[in-house]
């Protein structure tokens, strides 16, 4: 059984460009979740969604940042017009209903 | 919403001593707290968790407490070992049980 399988692992854009960052969960997990962490910080979390609905966006910036979990295919989250602000390492989990959040290794977004 | 505040930030210990973290949380409808280990470069890894029926869980080296009343907990590490060095981070489950909120982490070394 495969992890949690996040792609690009790095992904460097220049300001301005749009950044697609893909998670594909685990089998028979139907719960993703992202968190953005930061240089020696913590996890933060973003957004929560199950198939084809966002149950908690309270972690996403208002603007640039959106996720989508479509009924078929992996978790996206995209961010338009990157800035330098947004470089961080940005990690998916899934989990099935019993809460127990499996991630992956991440993607390192480096906005030059 | 939920606060998690997690302390020390950093730990040293001589390989074979114990290590213990502490945390603790403000929402008292939490009711799940995982500990989770991350190492350089990779996503955080679950190492063991417990919930709000139990006072105590047990997995060889590792152990979790749990205090409802006070609202915290702890990870306790015995007879570290080198490879027990890496980031710790604690989580709580929200009130709503939608998302789990991070502490900061707690950098372990294990010095042999």
């Amino acid at each position: 059984n495969a992890g949690v399988m996040q792609n690009p692992r790095h992904l460097v854009r220049r300001r301005g460009q749009e950044a697609r960052l893909r998670c594909s969960p685990m089998k028979g997990h139907s719960h993703v979740y992202w968190y953005r962490q930061l240089p020696e910080e913590g996890l933060k979390f973003m957004v929560y969604l199950q198939k084809e609905n966002i149950i908690d966006e309270s972690g996403m910036p208002k603007e640039r940042f959106s996720a989508e979990f479509p009924k078929e295919g992996p978790s996206i989250l995209r961010i338009q017009q990157v800035v330098r602000g947004d470089s961080a390492a940005y990690f998916c989990a899934s989990s099935p209903p019993d809460e127990k959040l499996f991630f992956g290794s991440g993607t390192q977004l480096s906005v030059l | 919403g939920e606060n998690v505040e997690q302390h020390p930030s950093t730990l040293s210990v001589q390989e074979g001593d114990s290590a213990v973290i502490k945390c603790t949380y403000s929402d008292s409808a939490s009711n799940y707290f995982p500990w989770y280990k991350q190492e350089l470069g990779k996503g955080p890894q679950l190492i063991i968790d417990i919930r709000s029926n139990v006072g105590e869980k047990k997995d060889q080296r590792i152990a979790v407490t749990l205090n409802k009343t006070a609202k915290h907990f702890s990870l306790h590490i015995t007879e570290t070992q080198p490879e027990d060095s890496a980031v710790y981070f604690c989580a709580a489950s929200d009130g709503r049980g939608n998302k789990l909120v991070f502490g900061a982490g707690t950098i372990l070394r294990v010095k042999s």
